[in-house]
């Protein structure tokens, strides 16, 4: 079936580096894609999104890249700080409603 | 607050009682969305209302779900003869038609079956 993914299921960054997320999705009919954060016991919190008619957003300290030619998506989180750990997930919506969400990469920030 | 509250955060409940879950959307949000999320797990929709109207299913909502939106604003997600493996966590989003697609997620209700 169709689905979003992320490559790794964790990752750990001393702080100050910079951050790279990615995601696989196979839906080539999917138009929009949004990275959310998610920390311990709260909902979902938007990050940035992207219309499939771009290939870069930058918003503060986080950019997103798209390729739709190889259905990759990541997510860029310059000068990583300890309020960044996290999960985060990407998720696609193909048909202006429901969300498709990955399993989420679990981010740790090495102080 | 303005944003999508849930009730209750905790339920703690015994197999095969029913239970209900509220949500409120944020205020001028008329599109409202129930996903599951387990542990490890990116969140899995539910179901979906536009206004009143629940417009789409998922095949993880079994007979023993039903949600309403009964007045167009706040919803309910009941689960009768709850079973363990219901326990997860109920999350619900709202957005705007016509709007961006980004759906604001409230804090969730976690359920866990005993």
């Amino acid at each position: 079936g169709e689905s979003v993914g992320l490559h790794l299921p964790t990752l750990s960054v001393q702080e100050g580096d910079n951050s790279i997320i990615n995601c696989a999705y196979s839906n080539s009919a999917s138009d929009y894609f949004i990275w959310y954060k998610q920390e311990s016991g709260k909902g979902p919190q938007f990050i940035i999104d992207i219309r499939s008619n771009m290939d870069k957003r930058q918003g503060q300290r986080v950019t997103v890249l798209l390729n739709k030619t190889v259905k990759h998506l990541s997510l860029q989180i310059a000068a990583t700080q300890p309020g960044d750990s996290a999960v985060y997930f990407c998720a696609e919506n193909g048909n202006d409603y429901k969300l498709s969400f990955g399993a989420g990469t679990t981010v740790t920030v090495r102080a | 607050d303005t944003g999508v509250s849930q009730n209750p955060r905790h339920k703690i409940t015994k197999r095969g009682q029913n239970v209900t879950f509220r949500c409120d959307p944020i205020s001028e949000h008329n599109r409202l969305y129930w996903y599951r999320q387990t542990l490890g797990q990116g969140p899995e929709f539910l179901t979906y209302f536009q206004n009143e109207a629940q417009l789409e299913k998922s095949r993880l909502l079994s007979d023993r779900f039903s949600a309403e939106r009964p007045k167009g604003s706040f919803s309910t997600l009941e689960i009768q003869r709850t079973e363990q493996g219901d326990s997860a966590m109920y999350l619900c989003a709202s957005s705007q038609e016509g709007g961006s697609y980004e759906q604001y997620f409230g804090p969730g209700t976690r359920l866990t079956v005993t």
